[in-house]
């Protein structure tokens, strides 16, 4: 399983775009990565998922640089609900060994006004 | 459509106790993974089950801890003979395959007094 590392903490106000880097050296070629945010005392929640190059959803953009080492979860114009620990995975979604998500200790944002 | 559900969503039990925590995946999905969250730190993988089957165990503490998915009903997670040390916030999740996202439940909080 690939090892993730991510800043510890941000800090952004109202209104700013974040960007939220994760350095994943020794991905493998099958695995995905994979961004969850959680809010204190609920569940995980998907943000979004990408392999390669940029995906973009309605909530987040995720950057992939070719070598694959790192990526960048990109908030756009965050708010104060957005306050919340950003945790980066990566794992094989194509063989199934990815299903053991290993999660770290996340990078937790905090947003003021 | 209902995400995963968890319940209890909060459970004291005394040292020595038996804990049940009983996990609903999403309508659809199969695959359903447990995982034990301490507090200021990330979620750590205990096991993997489809229906009616135990795939990956390998976070599973060895003794007093199991866990089943059964061809009807919900997954449980058991815990017998529980310690202060099994105080911890224990969520589920659930996929369609074993290789797709994994969504996740509100968690069940343990308390061991």
């Amino acid at each position: 399983l690939a090892k993730t590392t991510q800043p510890i903490s941000m800090d952004s106000y109202e209104g700013q775009e974040v960007n939220i880097t994760c350095s994943h050296n020794n991905i493998a070629t099958n695995d995905y990565i994979t961004w969850y945010q959680q809010f204190p005392s609920q569940g995980p929640r998907f943000i979004i998922q990408g392999y390669k190059t940029k995906v973009t959803n309605e909530v987040a953009s995720l950057f992939i640089p070719a070598d694959r080492k790192s990526s960048t979860l990109s908030l756009p114009r965050v708010s104060l609900s957005d306050t919340a620990v950003y945790y980066c995975l990566v794992g094989d979604l194509i063989t199934g060994g990815g299903n053991k998500l290993t999660f770290g200790t996340g990078t937790q944002l905090k947003v003021e006004l | 459509n209902a995400g995963v559900m968890q319940n209890p969503r909060h459970l004291v039990r005394r040292r020595g106790q038996e804990a049940r925590l009983r996990c609903s995946p999403m309508k659809g999905h199969s695959h359903v993974y447990w995982y034990r969250q301490l507090p200021e730190e990330g979620l750590k993988f205990m096991v993997y089950l489809q229906k009616e089957n135990i795939i990956d165990e390998s976070g599973m503490p060895k003794e007093r801890f199991s866990a089943e998915f059964p061809k009807e009903g919900p997954s449980i997670l058991r815990i017998q003979q529980v310690v202060r040390g099994d105080s911890a916030a224990y969520f589920c999740a659930s996929s369609i395959q074993g290789t797709d996202t994994q969504y996740f439940g509100p968690g069940t909080r343990l308390t061991v007094l």
